[in-house]
């Protein structure tokens, strides 16, 4: 079975603060995503990665950065956290090219004081 | 920017009916349309999919039907079961993207026995 791991699944940061998030996949993806979950907004993209080194802004990028320096692992860096960064992030991964089924992790909620 | 619209946002029925869940989309040129079903606590999980050569798909309870001219597809569930609750969540692909998902804001299904 695909795994998805996001490693923290509740954080608590201050304002202000650079804050990581980790996504690990096992079953060599060449995509990773992430995306940000709030109530009555459903699933908005952040960034998303199609190869190593490689990445593509999503819907919502402002605030954000990722890095993708090996193939597994996709992290999505907060530089300066703010409150309105409050949110449950997901990562997800699929195959590439043909755009199809998306792997999530469990998700990590953030709350940023 | 792509928009996928979707409705109800909240619905609920008696076990054994059906229901059936509405989404839009703006791209005419998205060509792959998921749905993803999430518990609580956890990430969403693809449960259909229909690409944009075929009008219909079903598996066991639920199936998709696709409207490319008019850009919408709808989930059906048949012979609901407590077990169906969950925010279900469609999608469409990104045409510039290439492998990425715009999500719709969701539908909170309720099945009461």
């Amino acid at each position: 079975d695909v795994k998805v791991t996001q490693s923290s699944r509740y954080l608590v940061k201050r304002t202000g603060e650079k804050v990581f998030l980790e996504c690990v996949q096992d079953m060599d993806h060449e995509n990773m995503f992430w995306y940000r979950q709030d109530p009555g907004l459903g699933l908005r993209l952040i960034y998303f990665s199609y190869d190593v080194k490689m990445k593509e802004k999503g819907d919502i990028p402002e605030g954000y950065s990722v890095s993708r320096e090996k193939k597994e692992r996709f992290s999505l860096i907060l530089e300066s956290a703010s409150t309105n960064q409050t949110s449950m992030y997901l990562c997800a991964s699929s195959l590439f090219p043909k755009v199809g089924e998306l792997f999530f992790g469990e998700g990590s909620r953030l709350t940023v004081l | 920017g792509e928009n996928v619209e979707q409705h109800p946002s909240t619905l609920s029925v008696q076990e054994g009916d059906s229901a059936v869940i509405k989404c839009t989309y703006s791209d005419s040129a998205s060509n792959y349309f998921p749905w993803y079903k999430q518990e609580l606590g956890k990430g969403p999980q693809l449960i259909i999919d229909i690409r944009s050569n075929v009008g219909e798909k079903k598996d066991q309870r639920i199936a998709v039907t696709l409207n490319k001219t008019a850009k919408h597809f709808s989930l059906h569930i048949t012979e609901t079961q407590p077990e169906d609750s969950a925010v279900y969540f469609c999608a469409a692909s990104i045409h510039q993207a290439g492998t990425a998902l715009i999500f719709g804001k969701g539908t909170t299904l309720s099945v009461s026995s």
